[in-house]
């Protein structure tokens, strides 16, 4: 069984970082893209960017570029998304989603259970 | 970017009724080269990560219903549940992977009438 499972929630001040990880299983973690996209309260679905984990090569969402950063350790199948510099903005349920195919331009089949991570003062 | 938008924003069927949603991408979605529209189909239910549905705007993914199908082409393009189910209550998100930044639309959502 193809499964991700996510860290658990977070609650951080505003300024500092979060990292959150996606432990995969049941397949080859370093066959397929691993997208991370979140979701604030109550709204729809905003893409991230993605990791090849084969490569550890990286394509972030314009709207977050030098803010965060996609790692991997394949030893262990994990990816992990670290967001610094966070505002209330920026509470949000985060998921991990693996990509459907070997490429980047594909669909996202498996998923998280996703991480709440909310920052508050 | 591309930009996603569906409607309604949310529509209400009775059970075993059609039910019609509308997504429209800003530029096309269809790679020429491979005549392939780059465009999926999820169902979020509240407290769950979304699910693929649909993907190349007309495939059904495996352990679908076939109840569930999509079809369009280009910049248009439509999700169609045959005969609803109670199980079916969710928001809908369409998603458009053609370019580098990969964007979803603002979703609807589908009740029992």
């Amino acid at each position: 069984q193809v499964h991700l499972v996510q860290s658990g929630a977070e609650v951080k001040k505003p300024g500092a970082s979060v990292k959150v990880s996606c432990k995969a299983s049941g397949y080859t973690f370093s066959a397929y893209y691993m997208h991370w996209v979140r979701q604030a309260p109550g709204q729809g679905l905003e893409w991230m960017g993605w990791i090849n984990p084969n490569s550890g090569g990286t394509k972030y969402a314009q709207k977050f570029q030098g803010r965060v950063t996609m790692t991997r350790d394949t030893s262990i199948s994990t990816a992990y998304m670290d967001l610094n510099r966070l505002t209330s903005d920026d509470t949000a349920v985060y998921y991990c989603a693996r990509g459907s195919n070997s490429s980047w331009y594909s669909s996202f089949d498996i998923w998280g259970q996703g991480t709440m991570v909310t920052v508050s003062s | 970017d591309i930009v996603m938008t569906q409607s309604p924003d949310s529509l209400a069927v009775s059970l075993g009724e059609r039910a019609t949603i509308n997504c429209k991408s800003s530029q096309s979605v269809l790679y020429s080269s491979n005549n392939k529209n780059y465009l999926a189909w999820y169902q979020q239910k509240p407290g769950q990560p979304p699910k693929l549905l649909i993907y190349w705007a007309s495939t059904r993914e495996s352990g679908v219903p076939d109840r569930f199908s999509g079809s369009g082409s280009g910049t248009d393009f439509t999700l169609t549940i045959s005969s609803l189910q109670a199980e079916d209550v969710a928001v809908y998100y369409c998603q458009q992977y053609y370019t580098t930044e990969i964007t979803f639309g603002p979703g609807t959502k589908v009740d029992i009438k």
